[in-house]
């Protein structure tokens, strides 16, 4: 079965622009989450999306949004990029039910200058 | 204070040893614990996922819940230099993996040299 898939793998954008990144769930899999993990703060919870809508949100500015397809892919868009937002952004996908485990992809590494 | 804390290491053992990797938490609402694993360029892998206190094996790995002390564990037996890599611990609320938030502690650096 394939893993969670994100592209690109590599981002380098300046500040101001906007930026889409994308990520394909584990066949199956119904919910995506999104986290951005950085050296000093670590993994952050951004937000989570299941059946198209979002269920949970994090603690991040409005410039951070996300949607999700009818086939469950789901796209997370950063606009009005900053310096601060320089950062390994992971998408997780799982059952998004009984507490089903989370699986991670590989991350798509965004470098804003 | 963090509701989780992670000692970041780095954490150099020879290759055989056993590995004692350690989180505590604040919040006695976690009652979801996973292991996952993370190598350079990589997303984190899952490892160990528990819910009841007590131990769970699987493989050279094994998994420690102590809600009571709001403690958990991950060792690693005959660790191996493929093991480097960054450990992290991540827990939930109940239903709360079911809506994608982990709450993650720093990760610890291991490496594990022949």
């Amino acid at each position: 079965k394939a893993g969670v898939t994100q592209t690109p793998r590599y981002l380098i954008k300046t500040r101001g622009q906007q930026v889409t990144l994308s990520c394909s769930p584990i066949s199956g899999h119904r919910s995506v989450s999104w986290y951005q993990q950085t050296p000093g703060q670590g993994l952050q919870f951004l937000f989570e999306y299941f059946s198209e809508t979002q269920r949970n949100k994090g603690n991040f500015p409005g410039r951070f949004s996300g949607r999700q397809f009818s086939n469950s892919r789901s796209e997370m868009n950063v606009s009005t990029l900053e310096l601060g937002d320089s950062a390994l952004y992971l998408c997780a996908s799982s059952h998004g039910q009984n507490n089903s485990p989370l699986h991670f992809g590989n991350g798509t590494r965004l470098t804003v200058t | 204070q963090k509701e989780v804390e992670q000692d970041p290491g780095p954490l150099s053992v020879p290759e055989g040893a056993i590995v004692s990797l350690n989180c505590t938490y604040s919040n006695s609402a976690f009652q979801y614990f996973m292991w996952y694993r993370q190598y350079s360029r990589k997303g984190p892998e899952l490892l160990m996922y528990t819910y009841s206190s007590g131990n769970k094996e699987d493989g050279r790995f094994t998994a420690q819940v102590d809600k009571s002390s709001k403690y958990i564990s991950l060792f690693i037996r005959d660790s191996q230099p493929s093991d480097s890599a960054t450990y992290l611990c991540a827990m939930s609320p109940a239903g709360g993996t079911s809506y994608g938030k982990l709450t993650f502690g720093q990760g610890t650096i291991l490496t594990v040299h022949p």
